[in-house]
């Protein structure tokens, strides 16, 4: 299995930061990489798909980079609605594999 | 715009088979060229996918899971149907269904619907 770290695991900023969240693959994925953001008792809610494509109506705040193994989440001006847990997603090999999450707190 | 909604027994017995439906509203599984898959959330946990079922019926499973696991067309072309088998209290969780989206230059898919999810427990 290709296994996906994410670091930190988790993350306390204030509204307006700016913060990025790294995801790392065990093996190169392509860009096959996506993320996901989950509130509490929700489901998850996909916001970047093959790396750096923004899901249609997410905000632009959000962006995604990397390739290979590296990649990154960048949140630009966090919103209170942003405090939440993210994960990243390998879509390259099966089984499709999660990274263990990244839980943004608030300052 | 596609809904997904999750259904099915919340308490199961050790070594039975947990049966869960997903209803899809807006849209058919047997359609649209799109991935419909099953997901679990250990309470506190990550989340670890289950498996999915093509448009055209062809499944795909976590090996993990493989020898328990059937997702199948439920009672109409907008149900999905989850079985697992022979489960233990490893298996209490939140189950969600979603649809994969293929990606049209490559070998991946991404998931850009999900139900709300349904919490199943395993217990005597």
């Amino acid at each position: 299995d290709i296994q996906m770290t994410q670091s930190p695991s988790s993350l306390s900023a204030s509204v307006g930061d700016r913060v990025t969240i790294t995801c790392r693959a065990s093996q190169t994925i392509n860009n096959y990489l996506n993320w996901y953001q989950q509130k509490p008792g929700k489901a998850p809610k996909l916001l970047i798909y093959t790396a750096s494509s923004l899901q249609s109506g997410v905000p632009s705040r959000f962006s995604g980079s990397g390739s290979g193994t590296d990649f990154t989440l960048t949140i630009s001006g966090l919103q209170p609605e942003d405090f939440a847990t993210y994960y990243c997603q390998q879509g390259y090999g099966s089984p499709l594999t999660f990274g263990q999450g990244t839980r943004l707190e608030i300052k | 715009q596609v809904q997904l909604q999750e259904s099915g027994p919340g308490l199961v017995k050790p070594s039975q088979t947990l049966s869960l439906t997903c209803t899809v509203s807006g849209g058919s599984i047997r359609s649209g060229g799109y991935y419909w898959s099953w997901f679990r959330q250990h309470p506190g946990k990550g989340l670890e996918w289950i498996g999915y079922m093509f448009y055209t019926g062809s499944t795909y499973y976590n090996p993990s899971l493989k020898n328990r696991v059937i997702i199948s067309v439920g009672g109409s072309n907008s149900q999905l149907s989850l079985k697992l088998g022979s489960v233990t209290a490893a298996d209490t969780a939140v189950y969600y269904c979603a649809r994969g989206i293929p990606f049209a230059h490559g070998p991946t898919n991404w998931f850009d619907a999900w139900g709300q999810g349904t919490l199943v427990t395993v217990a005597s």
